[in-house]
């Protein structure tokens, strides 16, 4: 069964960047037609796509956020990797990774259980 | 990129049926068959419902179907189950700058 989780620090400070590290276990981030990617949600609102990755490298980045965003992915350790720069308050949220299945944008068939990533000084 | 627009609350007696409605764009419901909607629960991670705006995954309820016409996809639970009270959201392929995703705004479904 696969298993995502997502690991890194639940406190940010403003303008700083924010790193998380998902770790993949049950299955290989290097199978062809799997998107990974990572979906935040602010408390008590909705779910927002940040972007995915594919495990050539090939990145896709929400353009509301692609100026402040990093996705990279490490195949030898089974992981991939978010950084988000220049943080507010918010940036505030519960980070969720995430695999969509098939192609981008077909449909996230596994979920991290999520991290809460707090912006404050 | 603007989210897509769902009502925020539904709600429907047990046993009935309700339809949420997700509306976009010719840049992304109206141009690509990649819509897919999550059932959350709270404090839950999202649950994969549909995809490909009418497909169900493996071990997902037949009560839950999807459908899309024109810029406006839709859910439709019927014979409503209490369990069945959660947030719902769905998704579309965007291609309207570069490829992308975006999210509906979420509707809440509520069992009277």
């Amino acid at each position: 069964q696969l298993q995502l989780q997502e690991s890194g620090p639940g406190l940010v400070k403003p303008s700083e960047t924010l790193s998380l590290t998902c770790t993949v276990s049950g299955g290989s981030i290097s199978s062809s037609g799997y998107y990974w990617g990572w979906i935040r949600q602010p408390p008590g609102k909705g779910l927002e796509w940040i972007g995915s990755i594919y495990y050539s490298g090939s990145t896709y980045y929400n353009p509301s956020l692609k100026s402040r965003v990093t996705i990279s992915v490490d195949t030898s350790r089974n992981q991939f990797s978010l950084k988000l720069s220049s943080v507010t308050a918010a940036d505030t949220a519960l980070y969720f990774c995430a695999r969509d299945t098939g192609g981008l944008g077909r449909g996230v068939d596994y979920w991290g259980q999520g991290t809460l990533v707090t912006v404050s000084s | 990129q603007s989210a897509l627009t769902q009502p925020a609350s539904v709600s429907g007696s047990p046993g009935q049926s309700i339809t949420i409605s997700c509306t976009g764009t010719s840049s992304d419901v109206g141009g690509y068959n990649y819509v897919s909607w999550y059932q959350q629960h709270p404090g839950k991670a999202p649950k994969l419902m549909i995809y490909d705006v009418s497909n169900r995954p493996s071990g997902v309820s037949n009560r839950f179907s999807g459908s899309k016409s024109g810029n406006t996809a839709s859910l439709t639970i019927s014979g409503l189950q209490a369990e069945d009270e959660a947030d719902y959201y769905c998704r579309s392929y965007t291609s309207s700058s570069t490829p992308s995703c975006v999210f509906g705004t979420g509707t809440k479904v509520t069992v009277l």
